[in-house]
């Protein structure tokens, strides 16, 4: 049974890095073809991929927050972590990771998601 | 970046009718398209894939069609668990994006 849960603070101050930790079970990212990935959805908005870790540690960022972003694994721990830097209230969202493959970058499982509120 | 964009974005229907959300994406994805559902408060779930490939567990009401640049989630019976955010999401390329979403609302 594959199953993710987020992890992280649920308050941060701006200016401040965010660090959000995917904890996974069911697979393995040291399997090939297996991938995870981050997706934000601001308050009654729509979903925004933010990054993508592969099996084999290719990543991939989304084009206006990577100078902001660093995604990493530990296949030891089944754990995939991501840092956001100088943290905004417009990053108020709640936050998923997600399984996928890193053939198609299709997502079929999901965890609960977080809700990062970004205020002072 | 391919944008992604789906109309309408929102819709109202009874139980029972046929309902088609489009996507069009900013260029030709070659059928790397998922659809997805999302009822408030939960996580998304992942509905077709590959354009037109059912996910497991996913009933048969749900079709996708569509090539090149123009894609359509067509869901026929519409049942009361079916109204949701319907979002489709592009992955021929990074970064990876996501259509802006239809809301399917009860008439």
């Amino acid at each position: 049974q594959v199953t993710l849960r987020e992890s992280g603070p649920a308050l941060v101050k701006p200016t401040q890095t965010l660090t959000l930790t995917c904890t996974f079970s069911g697979f393995s990212l040291s399997t090939s073809g297996m991938c995870v990935t981050w997706i934000r959805q601001p308050p009654g908005k729509a979903l925004e991929w933010l990054a993508l870790i592969n099996w084999d540690d290719d990543k991939y960022y989304r084009t206006s927050l990577k100078t902001r972003l660093t995604i990493s694994k530990d296949t030891s721990k089944n754990q995939v972590v991501l840092t956001m830097t100088s943290m905004d209230p417009v990053d108020t969202a709640t936050y998923y990771c997600s399984r996928g493959y890193s053939s198609s970058w299709f997502f079929d499982y999901w965890g609960q998601g977080t809700l990062v509120t970004v205020s002072s | 970046d391919i944008q992604m964009t789906q109309s309408p974005s929102s819709l109202s229907a009874s139980v029972g009718d046929r309902v088609t959300i489009t996507c069009r994406a900013s260029q030709g994805i070659s059928n790397s398209l998922a659809w997805y559902h999302q009822k408030p408060g939960t996580a998304p779930k992942l509905l077709l894939y590959a354009a037109s490939r059912l996910e497991s567990g996913v009933p048969s009401r749900f079709t996708g069609s569509g090539s090149g640049t123009d894609y359509t989630l067509t869901i026929i019976n519409l049942q009361p668990e079916d109204f949701a955010t319907y979002y489709c999401q592009q992955y021929y390329g990074t970064p990876l994006t996501f259509g802006g979403g239809t809301k399917v609302e009860i008439k």
